[in-house]
């Protein structure tokens, strides 16, 4: 059972907009910043959102990422085939003096 | 380029030992915090262990302390897990993985090593 909580799927069909959630509590979201991966099969994950909105340089600005109290979101606009994967957020837990990570969304692009 | 190159995985038998290496090219490791995060075969990410630049702050996750030892050697530019003591659960894909300087983000990841757990 992971700490954080996420939908184990979610779909969307090209060019549509989908958003995953993650929900969590006061000691890990509620107090730290948020973290998204992408993991795409057989592949390392690779970081996409960071400190809860930003952007590494070379994601896409499809992407982007909110924060409110304990839970946080991805969303993906315009969706593509390719954004079929894995997607991960975590953040650290203040009362596990950890990092935390959800369970995972499986993207499925229809 | 940058790169984190994991090595030592393989078959263990319960209540063995293993070291993981990770190996940075491209950048300099002493820089840097790393992390180890795994990833049993079907689930979800997990993460390890985390050790500062200077190894003066290590956290492990409740699954390993105790068995698991972060280590890291800035002059090789390489980070270590000892991990004693294992079990079938530990059975995983471990990864390196790099923090962003200041950040606790993890940018930059090694493609794995696996180690599996069976007798």
């Amino acid at each position: 059972q992971s700490v954080l909580t996420q939908a184990p799927s979610a779909s969307g069909t090209p060019g549509q907009r989908v958003t995953i959630s993650c929900s969590g509590s006061s000691s890990n979201i509620g107090s730290n910043y948020v973290y998204w991966y992408q993991q795409l099969p057989g592949t390392a994950p690779k970081l996409l959102i960071y400190k809860n909105n930003q952007r590494p340089s070379g994601v896409p600005d499809r992407f982007s990422g909110s924060k409110s109290g304990t839970s946080a979101s991805l969303a993906i606009s315009g969706l593509r085939s390719e954004d079929e994967a894995d997607y991960y957020c975590t953040a650290w837990d203040d009362s596990l003096s950890g990092r935390v990570f959800g369970g995972g969304t499986k993207l499925t692009v229809l | 380029e940058v790169q984190l190159v994991e090595s030592g995985g393989g078959l263990v038998q319960p209540g063995g030992s293993r070291r993981l290496s990770c190996v940075a090219s491209g950048f300099s490791l002493s820089t840097h915090s790393m992390n180890w995060v795994r990833q049993a075969p079907g689930k979800g990410l997990e993460w390890v262990s985390y050790i500062s630049s200077s190894s003066s702050t290590i956290y492990d996750a409740d699954s390993v302390k105790g068995r698991f030892t972060i280590s890291r050697d800035n002059a090789k530019n390489s980070l270590y897990l000892q991990m004693n003591s294992l079990r079938d659960e530990d059975t995983a894909v471990y990864y390196c993985a790099r923090d962003i300087v200041g950040n606790t983000a993890m940018d930059v990841w090694g493609q794995g090593t696996t180690v599996t757990v069976s007798s």
